[in-house]
């Protein structure tokens, strides 16, 4: 079975930054496209962003909300995603998951457990 | 951005019974619709894509509908592990989530 943990989550001020990391383990990572969704306390899910795998050319959306502050990144060496976050506002704080992408672009297929970050002063 | 208006947003409904959830598109999405189960404290987990098939290892008593603006997840007979949230999701354009249905029991 697929897993998805992500990590580096926690509280943060506004204007501030944090990186999130998501290690994938039982599945071909370099050939897959992951997304980062997020969720803010109870309240509904928003894709923050996509990244294709470096063979289908590597490409990076953002939604607008995050375009310019928020980074994706991926290390196919150590099957691990990444999220910069940059500038945090306090809109920003939700659970965070590592999604694959399958079925589609932009179905989430396989998530993680999430990690909370909370933008607060 | 297409929003997705879900109703109703709570369903109260008994084990065994028929649940019947509404999703509906403010732009047609053609068929590029999914549905995701959520349930407190986990993960959401994917249900339907294309608006009808059934993603792997989910229950044949899960069934999605519809096209255009119009979607319907139908659960045959529900059992105790169904009582969930559910969102439906479209990647028509940019992806954007439904706000829920709460499946309870009555």
């Amino acid at each position: 079975e697929v897993q998805l943990v992500e990590s580096g989550g926690g509280l943060v001020k506004p204007g501030g930054s944090l990186r999130l990391s998501c290690s994938v383990s039982r599945f071909t990572f370099n050939v897959a496209w992951m997304s980062w969704v997020r969720q803010a306390p109870g309240k509904g899910l928003e894709c923050v962003g996509r990244i294709k795998s470096k063979t289908d050319g590597g490409t990076i959306d953002y939604a607008a909300p995050v375009k310019g502050r928020f980074t994706i990144s991926r290390d196919d060496s150590k099957n691990t995603l990444y999220l910069q976050m940059n500038s945090l506002k306090t809109e920003d704080t939700a659970v965070y998951y590592c999604t694959s992408i399958g079925y589609g672009d932009y179905y989430f297929d396989n998530w993680g457990q999430g990690t909370l970050v909370t933008v607060s002063s | 951005e297409i929003v997705l208006t879900q109703s109703p947003a709570t369903l109260s409904l008994s084990p065994g019974e028929r649940a019947t959830l509404s999703c509906r598109a403010s732009q047609s999405v053609s068929s590029y619709l999914a549905w995701y189960q959520q349930k407190p404290g986990q993960a959401p987990r994917l249900l339907i894509y294309d608006a009808s098939n059934r993603a792997i290892g989910i229950p044949a008593r899960f069934s999605g509908s519809g096209s255009g603006t119009d979607f319907t997840l139908t659960i045959s007979s529900l059992g105790p592990e169904d009582f969930a949230v559910y969102y439906c999701q479209q990647r028509s354009t940019w992806p954007s989530f439904g706000g829920g249905t709460k499946v309870e029991i009555k």
